[in-house]
């Protein structure tokens, strides 16, 4: 099983700052990995995949980059509705996650 | 736009099983895969198999395996999942979702199980 580790476990940001989320995987996923924000008492939502394509609806301050074991998700200016949790997932070889950062309000 | 419903929140006893349904609305039901994935209380998400309705065939993760049975019916456009030999560590939320190229696109709403005795 390919194991995702993600970092920080938390990342405390202001609004209107950069924030860059980590993610590492055990074995090359290639470019096969996605991003999912998750707000409390709601399911995820993709946000990226292919490791740097944005789904549709999503603003142009999420961006993704990254190929093979490393990747980052980066928001440009944090708007209050930015502050939630955040999992990267490979789909190279059936699907793992990573375990989550907490994106919150410094 | 596609949409999944799931069913409503279940509350089992230790070693009964629970069935989740998830029904899906536009798109083409048979074409793509059908994943479930839990979230535990406070806990990150973790994939447990997946089904392709238009070939009928399943695959587990391996934590689950001989536990859980995923299936699909194409003419409700519903799939299910069922778990079986439950504890209380099974209490969480259960999500499916619609994957295509293995990208979790359309999630349900999510279905709470909670297994208590």
């Amino acid at each position: 099983e390919i194991v995702m580790t993600q970092s920080p476990a938390t990342l405390s940001v202001s609004p209107g700052e950069r924030a860059t989320l980590s993610c590492r995987a055990s074995q090359s996923v290639s470019s096969n990995l996605a991003w999912y924000q998750q707000k409390p008492g709601q399911a995820p939502r993709l946000l990226i995949y292919g490791a740097s394509t944005r789904a549709t609806g999503i603003p142009a301050r999420f961006s993704g980059s990254g190929s093979g074991t490393e990747f980052t998700l980066t928001i440009s200016s944090l708007q209050s509705e930015d502050f939630a949790v955040y999992y990267c997932q490979q789909y190279n070889n059936w699907w793992t996650f990573g375990q989550g950062t907490k994106v919150e309000i410094k | 736009q596609v949409q999944l419903v799931q069913s409503g929140a279940e509350v089992k006893k230790p070693g009964s099983s629970v069935k989740v349904s998830c029904k899906a609305s536009g798109g083409t039901f048979s074409s793509y895969a059908i994943s479930w994935v839990r979230q535990a209380p406070g806990q990150g998400l973790e994939w447990m198999g997946r089904i392709i309705p238009i070939l009928g065939i399943a695959n587990y993760a391996q934590k689950f395996q001989g536990r859980v049975t995923i299936t699909a019916d194409k003419s409700t456009s519903t799939a299910y999942m069922e778990l079986s030999s439950l504890r209380s560590e099974d209490t969480a939320v259960y999500y499916c979702a619609r994957a295509a190229a293995g990208i979790l696109q359309h999630w349900g709403q999510g279905t709470l199980v909670t297994v208590s005795s």
